[in-house]
């Protein structure tokens, strides 16, 4: 089936500084890649949409200067969590939608802001 | 826009038991009905799914009912065993952006 590779898994920062979560599709041209986010407990929740060359799709409630999303080629998407703090700590994950396999879900990156 | 409700929040059962977990959704052009089994600090697992042509699918010990008229859908999970305790999500398209929306999850226990 579809593969997304999604990196790092797990990350620790200080207060401040950036993070960034890369999202790679393996087999198939992803023209689209969600982004959720999933606090402890909680269900996921899309955070923004990229598009391959394009500007990306926030949600409502999303700042878009805080997580900065690049879409720039049909095999990656990365998402930036700029001057990270620790309400942003959370898991991350990426998906993919398209062809046979509908939708294909990163590993997920947990995030822990300290 | 689209919005899915899960119950229970919360589901103890006997190992053997079934068990069921029902969802339903507002949004009646949504197509595309899924569900995740999702492990402590892992990714979503599809475990089944169903599109809107058909009603009822099932694989070996889980199947998945539609009923369009009345916007719901149901998993349903035979002779449970312990190996199924994990937080289980229904899913609809008809996000704005093509994406899923998820229910807030069901926390199955299965209870040697």
């Amino acid at each position: 089936g579809a593969v997304v590779s999604q990196h790092p898994s797990w990350v620790i920062c200080k207060s401040g500084t950036s993070v960034k979560i890369e999202c790679r599709s393996l087999d198939f041209q992803a023209t689209t890649m969600f982004w959720y986010r999933q606090f402890p407990k909680q269900s996921l929740m899309l955070m923004a949409t990229s598009n391959e060359g394009s500007k990306a799709t926030y949600e409502q409630g999303v700042e878009k200067d805080k997580f900065l999303i690049n879409h720039a080629s049909l095999t990656l998407s990365t998402l930036t969590v700029t001057s990270a703090h620790p309400e942003d700590s959370s898991f991350y994950i990426c998906s993919e939608v398209g062809g046979f396999y509908g939708y294909t879900f990163g590993s997920g990156t947990r995030l822990t802001v300290v | 826009g689209e919005n899915v409700e899960q119950h229970p929040s919360t589901l103890s059962v006997q190992e053997g038991d079934s068990a069921v977990i029902k969802c339903t959704y507002s949004d009646s052009a949504s197509n595309y009905f899924p569900w995740y089994k999702q492990e402590l600090g892992k990714r979503p697992q599809l475990i089944i799914d169903i599109r809107s042509n058909v009603g009822e699918k099932k694989d070996q010990r889980i199947a998945v009912t539609l009923n369009k008229t009345a916007k719901h859908f149901s998993l349903h999970i035979t002779e449970t065993q312990p190996e199924d305790s994990a937080v289980y999500f229904c899913a609809a398209t008809g996000g704005s952006q093509g994406n899923l929306i998820f229910g807030k999850g069901t926390k199955l226990s299965v209870k040697p």
